[in-house]
C-alpha cells in the first residue's frame, strides 16, 4: 500500500461546478501538506501549502486537512476550463533528518472541467 | 515559466544504452531534486543536491547518477537502460536545502525530460 494515494480519475465536470479532490495517507507523521498542480507537458506547480490540520483558502481554491482521519481535500470553486490539470497532492513531517523531510506525492488526480 | 530548464526535452533510445539528462536552476537556487514520473508509480523523487554535494537519496537505481557542477546545474546520467526506465524525468530547484525545500514545501519544476527506452 502506497503511503499517499489519490484517486486518479478522470474527473469531468461542467464548468462553473464545485470539485472536490481527496488524498488519504498512512504516516502519522506528515505535518505539512500541499497541492500542486501540473498542467499537460509541463512540471508540477505549487497550488497550495497548509500545515497541520484546518483549512486554507486562497481564491477559488480551499485546502482541509484531517489529520485525526488522515484525509486532505482541495475544493476549487466555479471551476473553469483553465482549472484542467493533474492535481498532485504532497505531504512531509518535519524534523532534521532527511526521512522527516522527503516530500512524498499522490500519484495525481486528472481534472477536466468541460466548457 | 519555473524558471528551471531541462534539456532535452524528448529522448528515444534503445535498451542497454546510456543518456544524460541536464539540468539548470533557477538563479539563486542552491538545491537540485530529480523525480521521476511515471503513470503507475506517479512522482518518485530520486536524489537531491545541495550546492554540490549529495544531499539525499530516494528510490534512485544503482545505475543512476548524478551530479551538481560548480556552476549549480546538475546532470542525471541513467545508463544500462531497461523498457522499464521511459518516463518523464524532473529536476526541481530551491533555494533552501531541505528535502521540501524549505517550510512551504516550494519546490521549482522544469518541463521534464521525456524518456523512451525502446
Amino acid at each position: 500500500q502506497k503511503e499517499v494515494e489519490q484517486d486518479p480519475g478522470p474527473l469531468s465536470v461542467p464548468e462553473g461546478a464545485i470539485v472536490s479532490l481527496n488524498c488519504t495517507y498512512s504516516n502519522s507523521a506528515f505535518q505539512y501538506f500541499m497541492w500542486y498542480r501540473q498542467y499537460s507537458r509541463k512540471g508540477p506547480e505549487l497550488l497550495m501549502y497548509t500545515y497541520s490540520s484546518g483549512n486554507k483558502e486562497d481564491g477559488r481554491f480551499t485546502a482541509q486537512v484531517d489529520k485525526s482521519s488522515k484525509y486532505i481535500s482541495l475544493f476549487i470553486r466555479d471551476s473553469q476550463p483553465s482549472d484542467s490539470a493533474t492535481y498532485l497532492c504532497a505531504m512531509r513531517g518535519v524534523g532534521r533528518n532527511n526521512a522527516g523531510n522527503m516530500l512524498t506525492f499522490g500519484g495525481g488526480t486528472r481534472l477536466m472541467v468541460k466548457p | 515559466d519555473s524558471g528551471v530548464t531541462q534539456t532535452p526535452k524528448h529522448l528515444i533510445t534503445a535498451t542497454g544504452q546510456r543518456v544524460t539528462l541536464r539540468c539548470s536552476p533557477r538563479s539563486g537556487d542552491l538545491s537540485v531534486y530529480w523525480y521521476q514520473q511515471s503513470l503507475d508509480q506517479g512522482l518518485q523523487f530520486l536524489i537531491q543536491y545541495y550546492n554540490g554535494e549529495e544531499r539525499a537519496k530516494g528510490n534512485i537505481l544503482e545505475r543512476f547518477s548524478a551530479q551538481q557542477f560548480p556552476d549549480l546545474h546538475s546532470e542525471l546520467n541513467l545508463s544500462s537502460l531497461e523498457l522499464g526506465d521511459s518516463a518523464l524525468y524532473f529536476c526541481a530547484s530551491s533555494a533552501r536545502g531541505g528535502l521540501a525545500g524549505g517550510s512551504t514545501g516550494e519546490l521549482f519544476f522544469g518541463e521534464g525530460s521525456r524518456l523512451t527506452v525502446l
